[in-house]
């Protein structure tokens, strides 16, 4: 089983939709879990960054973490196509100075 | 809003040719990274790097590669002598969370 597991896509969707974002993980340990936007061929840009289980909201942006399921999410509300772009998960065992294990990423478009 | 920079941009090389990527991480960051991204894949860990050594390294980060902090600025990827399978995004990252840099695309002929 992959460490960190992501559905590749492509999600299409029009403008204005709510869009759901998805990772699985099979190690408990991960403790801080991280969303980032990867538009093509540039580098990884932080989205939400949140510790443990629970939610976190930020703008059109909603995070949650279900650690007893190992699972995480990211909600994108009134999508814009400004939004297309590859989604990717990332935890870390602990904070600081601590690998990323990355998801291979979610490509996401939405239509106008 | 401060940025991690990358320099080149893109570098072609050839097979066994040693070459140096650089980075500048965020002023007043303490923790640098370097992770890699070959074309369609995940992004993969390298090599972190706290107090002026190397704190955590994967299987990838062999004796080709190496770090650097050669001055306060500046952060250095060197891989010594390049394989066809170095070719990649490199990424480097700073931060106790990670920013990421726009990356240097280096294909090895």
């Amino acid at each position: 089983q992959k460490e960190v597991e992501q559905d590749p896509g492509p999600l299409s969707v029009p403008e204005g939709a709510i869009v759901s974002l998805n990772c699985t993980y099979s190690n408990s340990a991960f403790q801080y879990f991280m969303w980032y936007r990867q538009y093509s061929r540039k580098g990884p840009e932080l989205l939400m960054y949140t510790y443990s289980s629970g939610n976190k909201e930020d703008g059109r942006f909603t995070a949650q973490v279900d650690k007893s399921s190992k699972y995480i999410s990211l909600f994108i509300r009134d999508s814009q196509p400004s939004d297309s772009a590859t989604y990717l998960c990332a935890m870390s065992y602990n904070n600081a100075g601590n690998m990323l294990t990355f998801g291979g990423g979610t490509r996401l478009m939405v239509k106008p | 809003e401060p940025e991690v920079t990358q320099t080149p941009s893109h570098q072609v090389t050839q097979m066994g040719q040693e070459v140096i990527l650089r980075c500048v991480p965020i002023s007043n960051h303490l923790y640098f990274y370097w992770y890699r991204q070959i074309l369609g894949q995940k992004v993969e860990f390298l090599v972190s790097f706290y107090n002026n050594e190397i704190s955590e390294k994967s299987e990838i980060f062999d004796d080709q590669f190496s770090v650097e902090r050669p001055d306060g600025s500046n952060f250095t990827l060197k891989i010594r002598s390049t394989k066809l399978e170095d070719s990649a995004m490199y990424f480097c990252a700073s931060g106790e969370t990670q920013y990421f840099g726009p990356g240097t695309r280096l294909l090895v002929l």
